[in-house]
């Protein structure tokens, strides 16, 4: 397995405009977690999928992130719109069930300028 | 969201000195526990999951213990090489928020020849 694999691995865009970063994770990890990495607040839990199903939302910051993960292979983080306060490096992360070690992707580095 | 402390923010020790970190975190339906090496411009790559009170886990220089009564872990290395820079960070989830692994914000491990 590639692992997990997140894409775009580096994202520039202007204030205001429409961001969807992408995560596959590892075939067969059932729960899915997207974080959010800053110098002030370390590594955040942003939302937390199982079985392709939300679980816990209650990190995503406000009603401009979004988070959907329409099937096991697939799922996407969208910010719209975009402030420069949200740059950050954005990871995903898959488990097995009931927590095994988590896999990270790569991370993709945004940039709100 | 639970809230997992580390300590100290950072360290700084010279090659062949032993150190250790630690790791709080709400002990009220703990389920496991997990630390993390996570190497600049790298993704976090799991060390360690521990599950049961007085868990002690060993690789190579690197151990962890684990006391889910009193809710903290150690991470001990024993004789710091300077490959061993890098940033520890622990995790913990319990079986109230779905297993959801929530970090630390990690120690900052530099160790100089």
């Amino acid at each position: 397995d590639a692992g997990v694999i997140q894409s775009p691995r580096h994202e520039v865009t202007e204030m205001g405009q429409e961001v969807t970063l992408r995560c596959k994770p590892i075939s067969g990890h059932n729960s899915l977690f997207w974080y959010r990495q800053t110098m002030m607040r370390g590594l955040e839990l942003l939302i937390y999928f199982n079985n392709n199903v939300p679980i816990d939302d209650s990190g995503m910051p406000e009603d401009r992130f979004s988070a959907k993960m329409p099937n096991a292979s697939f799922s996407t983080l969208k910010i719209q719109p975009s402030e420069p306060r949200d740059s950050a490096v954005y990871f995903c992360a898959s488990t097995e069930p009931k927590n095994t070690e988590a896999f990270f992707g790569q991370g993709t580095r945004l940039t709100v300028v | 969201i639970l809230n997992v402390e580390q300590s100290p923010q950072s360290l700084h020790v010279q090659e062949g000195d032993s150190t250790n970190f630690t790791c709080s975190f709400p002990s009220s339906n703990f389920y496991a526990l997990h630390w993390y090496r996570w190497e600049t411009a790298k993704s976090p790559e799991a060390l360690f999951v521990m599950t049961l009170n007085g868990d002690e886990k060993k690789k190579g220089r690197i151990s962890a213990t684990l006391n889910t009564k009193e809710g903290y872990s150690y991470l001990y290395i024993k004789g710091s090489q300077p490959e061993d820079s890098a940033t520890y960070l622990c995790a913990s989830s319990n079986s109230n928020s779905g297993y959801a692994l929530n970090f630390g914000k990690g120690t900052s491990l530099l160790v100089t020849p």
